[in-house]
């Protein structure tokens, strides 16, 4: 069974450009999620899906991130324009329904806004 | 608000050393406590958990007992190898949302 995958691994931009991350969950998982770790912090919440509606968004940092689950297979998380502070890992998390406990996470999309 | 604080690395070890990472905990009720572990260009992954006070999670002779007088969920290992060298998260869930502490770098060395 193929884990959680996410594009790209690493991305470069600079101050101002929009990135676009993608996240593709275990194929029948319900819930996704994303967290974001800056700078060798804590690894910190971002949202959460329940198939295609937002469940919790409470984490989302400002209106610059917008998060997408259309179909409610794959998500995006969007960026635009991004700051400086905006560097980090972006993980993307899911689990089946019923089953928060056990979230498998993909292997993270590392940006850089320079 | 709930969180996790766990100690700073990085930790370096020899191999067959003695293992252990603080880890402390704030929260409402009762949440369930995690150790993650991420190991070089992979994502994290579950490597034990407790769901109530005084469960003993382990797992690949790691173990971690929830204490919930001291708020406590330290990793232990009595032998450590060369292939643990990892970042370790502690979390707890509350509701839906994870919270996780910074991470604690290990490499062991032979």
């Amino acid at each position: 069974e193929a884990g959680v995958t996410q594009f790209p691994s690493h991305s470069v931009i600079e101050k101002g450009q929009t990135v676009t991350l993608r996240c593709d969950p275990i194929s029948g998982h319900d819930n996704l999620y994303w967290y974001r770790r800056v700078m060798g912090k804590e690894i910190k919440f971002l949202l959460h899906f329940v198939k295609e509606s937002k469940q919790d968004e409470s984490g989302m940092p400002n209106n610059r991130f917008l998060a997408e689950r259309t179909g409610g297979t794959y998500s995006t998380l969007k960026v635009q324009p991004a700051e400086l502070e905006d560097s980090g890992v972006y993980f993307c998390a899911s689990s089946q329904e019923g089953r928060a406990d056990t979230q498998y996470f993909g292997p993270g999309t590392r940006l850089t806004v320079l | 608000g709930d969180s996790v604080t766990q100690m700073e690395g990085p930790v370096t070890l020899s191999e067959e050393a003695f293992l252990t990472i603080n880890c402390t905990y704030t929260a409402t009720g009762y949440p369930s406590l995690f150790w993650y572990v991420q190991y070089p260009g992979e994502g994290l992954q579950l490597l034990l958990k407790a769901t109530k006070a005084d469960d003993k999670g382990s797992n690949k002779g790691f173990e971690a007992t929830y204490r919930k007088e001291t708020t406590s969920f330290h990793l232990e290992k009595g032998s450590v190898q060369v292939s643990d060298s990892a970042v370790y998260f502690c979390a707890l869930r509350s509701g839906n949302q994870f919270y996780f502490g910074t991470g604690t770098s290990l490499t062991v060395i032979p």
